[in-house]
């Protein structure tokens, strides 16, 4: 089955700056991902969900860029804020599409 | 998010049983129970899709789910062992399309001593 393997596990970057996660998965045939954000003792909310068929995909804040040559998913924090402080997952829909596999995960810390 | 909701929000056991319970008011008809142990991503146990339950097989017999309608899902524990010292959170999607996004629950933060 689908297997997800994110990087950095954790990641410190100073209030402005810049962080980027990068997600790598094994299916070929994956076609929708997600990122999502757990912050301390709260549940994951989604930040975006990204279909196969759009390479570049823009939130506030944040870009999401998907490769599938490299079968590569990558968040891009722009311009980086102590709000940000998070866990970061990437998920991949498998389960025949009803559910998510989860990658492990990158701590964000922003100071200010 | 408070359309999903999970009780109780902590638990502190022995070797005892007890059961987890999660509500939804999204009118969502799949629903799931993920484990995430500590610094590690959730992980699926069992998903209740058009209530046909789909299990993760390395989920021990213990763990037994139970969905008493779409909007209600349970999750009975025997004999809790370490191990099972998680964040169990509660999930739930409108079925028919694999893009449709996951909404979470806060999750019940089981202890075993």
């Amino acid at each position: 089955g689908e297997q997800v393997e994110q990087r950095p596990p954790h990641l410190s970057v100073r209030e402005g700056d810049s962080a980027v996660i990068i997600c790598t998965y094994t299916d070929p045939n994956s076609y929708y991902f997600f990122w999502y954000k757990q912050e301390p003792g709260a549940g994951l909310q989604l930040l975006m969900k990204v279909f196969s068929s759009t390479e570049i995909n823009e939130g506030q804040g944040f870009t999401v860029l998907l490769n599938k040559k490299d079968k590569q998913l990558s968040l891009n924090l722009t311009a980086a804020h102590p709000g940000d402080s998070a866990v970061y997952f990437c998920a991949v829909s498998e389960w025949g599409g009803r559910a998510l596999i989860f990658g492990t995960g990158t701590t964000v810390s922003v100071s200010p | 998010n408070t359309k999903i909701t999970q009780s109780p929000r902590y638990l502190i056991l022995g070797r005892a049983n007890k059961s987890l319970e999660c509500e939804q008011h999204l009118g969502h008809n799949a629903m799931y129970w993920y484990k995430q142990s500590a610094e590690k991503p959730p992980e699926l146990m069992f998903l209740y899709n058009l209530k046909q339950l789909i299990r993760n097989e390395t989920v021990p017999s213990r763990f037994i789910p139970e969905c008493p309608d779409s909007s209600k899902l349970l999750l009975h524990i025997s004999a809790v062992d370490p191990e099972d010292s998680a964040v169990y959170f509660c999930a739930s999607r409108k079925t028919g399309q694999a893009n449709e996004r996951l909404f979470f629950g806060h999750g019940t933060k089981l202890s075993v001593l």
